[in-house]
């Protein structure tokens, strides 16, 4: 089956630090491969997308490229701001297999410190 | 707005109570799912409904829960006989078809008392 997986929360930063989330994933296909973002009291939204590999997904100053051979779509952003501060999940959706769904990874909290 | 609108966004109930949660997905979306993000079990796929045919229906808990869609659009979740480990935050997306990115509402929190 399908498979993410995130590294372990929360990562805390202080403002302008370099960020780095990982996340590896299992796929039956050749799947599409999503980071969404979950603001305080908000709901998910897309925060950039990639469906095949060598692409980079980027959005707001954060980049992830598909990376098939290691099967990761790590999130990098070079300066973090407090307002980052958020829960990011990386998440895909397996096309060939018929899979509409997406398999979301458990998320991983970010603290922003000024 | 544009986005998905789901209602209500908050929901307590006894257990045993039958609930009704309802989403509206932006206008012209033809996919539209349901997911139930709690803590322990982090987000978990409901059900995917296609125009107003549920394809997949894999997620579903139990036959306690159901779903329907009517016109192409507007969806109810319902969920029979409320336990309290229905507790969760449930979140509605839709996508204008399954190929495209999904676009998530700000969920219905239930909480089972």
């Amino acid at each position: 089956g399908n498979s993410v997986t995130q590294m372990e929360g929360p990562v805390t930063l202080s403002e302008e630090a370099f960020l780095t989330i990982n996340c590896t994933y299992t796929a039956t296909g050749y799947p599409s491969l999503f980071w969404y973002v979950q603001y305080p009291g908000e709901g998910l939204q897309l925060l950039l997308k990639a469906t095949k590999a060598d692409d980079k997904g980027s959005n707001k100053g954060f980049e992830a490229t598909y990376r098939k051979e290691t099967t990761s779509f790590h999130l990098e952003k070079g300066s973090v701001q407090v307002s980052d501060s958020a829960v990011y999940f990386c998440a895909l959706s397996d096309m060939d297999t018929g899979r509409r769904a997406l398999t979301f990874g458990s998320g991983t909290r970010l603290q922003v410190q000024p | 707005g544009a986005g998905v609108s789901q209602s209500p966004s908050n929901k307590v109930t006894e257990k045993g109570k039958d609930v009704e949660l309802r989403c509206d997905p932006i206008s012209g979306h033809t996919a539209l799912y349901w997911y139930r993000q709690s803590l322990g079990q982090g987000l978990e796929f409901l059900i995917y409904f296609q125009g107003n045919s549920a394809p997949d229906k894999s997620g579903l808990p139990s036959d306690r829960f159901s779903a329907e869609r009517t016109g192409g659009s507007v969806s109810t979740l319902t969920i029979q006989r409320t336990q309290q480990e229905d507790s969760a935050v449930y979140l509605c997306a839709s996508s204008q078809n399954s190929n495209q990115p999904q676009h998530f509402g700000d969920g219905t929190r239930l909480s089972i008392l």
